[in-house]
């Protein structure tokens, strides 16, 4: 069983440009999350994926968008970047049904630093 | 508006200690409850996960119990080690989301 996998670890971008993080979900699960970390900060919910959707969506801006692929990997990209976004971004990954009560997994993070 | 809160932001304890962590949130409406441990610059490692109709959960020297009522948690740490020195983060699930605290910051000496 493979567990939560992001890439790239760590990454430096300029104020203005577009980014894309990627995540490889955990075998078996079909639901993936993104949450944003600044420093010192508990994680802040951004979106929720499942069957390739959009399910829940936290308060972020529209330039924060994602896609979910038939194998449950993910993409999170943000456009126009802004310094305000040098955070660790985090993926999880969870098996949604009928009650939402299944675990959540994450991997090891994303660090940004805009510039 | 679910809001967590955690208590203490730090603790520092000597090796051999047992402690207790605290979580609380302000809506008892969740679906389950989770304790992450999380190393400095990585990710978070599930501890425990408690449903909301459960009152504990126990794995190896951890015991994480739930009041939902009250919403309150707590993490019990039993013997500590210096290898459980980590920022622990207590969550809420109550829709698609899980809610986080700011954690606390635990420090174990030897």
């Amino acid at each position: 069983e493979t567990g939560v996998t992001q890439s790239p670890t760590h990454l430096i971008k300029t104020r203005g440009q577009q980014v894309t993080l990627r995540c490889s979900s955990q075998s078996g699960h079909n639901t993936v999350s993104w949450y944003q970390q600044a420093l010192g900060q508990g994680p802040q919910f951004i979106f929720q994926y499942y069957r390739e959707e959009e399910n829940g969506r936290g308060n972020f801006p529209p330039r924060f968008s994602g896609l979910q692929f038939p194998n449950y990997s993910s993409e999170l990209n943000v456009n126009a970047l802004e310094l305000d976004d040098s955070a660790l971004y985090l993926c999880a990954s969870s098996l949604f049904g009928q009650v939402m009560n299944t675990e959540a997994f994450f991997g090891q993070g994303t660090r940004l630093t805009v510039v | 508006k679910q809001e967590v809160t955690q208590i203490p932001a730090a603790l520092s304890v000597p090796e051999g200690e047992n402690l207790v962590l605290n979580c609380s949130f302000t809506d008892s409406a969740i679906y389950n409850l989770q304790w992450f441990r999380q190393d400095p610059g990585k990710g978070l490692t599930s501890l425990l996960l408690i449903q909301s109709s459960q009152r504990e959960q126990t794995s190896g020297r951890l015991n994480a119990s739930l009041d939902k009522s009250s919403g309150r948690s707590t993490l019990y740490i039993a013997a500590s080690q210096p290898g459980d020195s980590a920022t622990y983060l207590c969550a809420v699930r109550a829709g698609t989301a899980l809610i986080f605290g700011k954690g606390t910051t635990l420090s174990v000496s030897s």
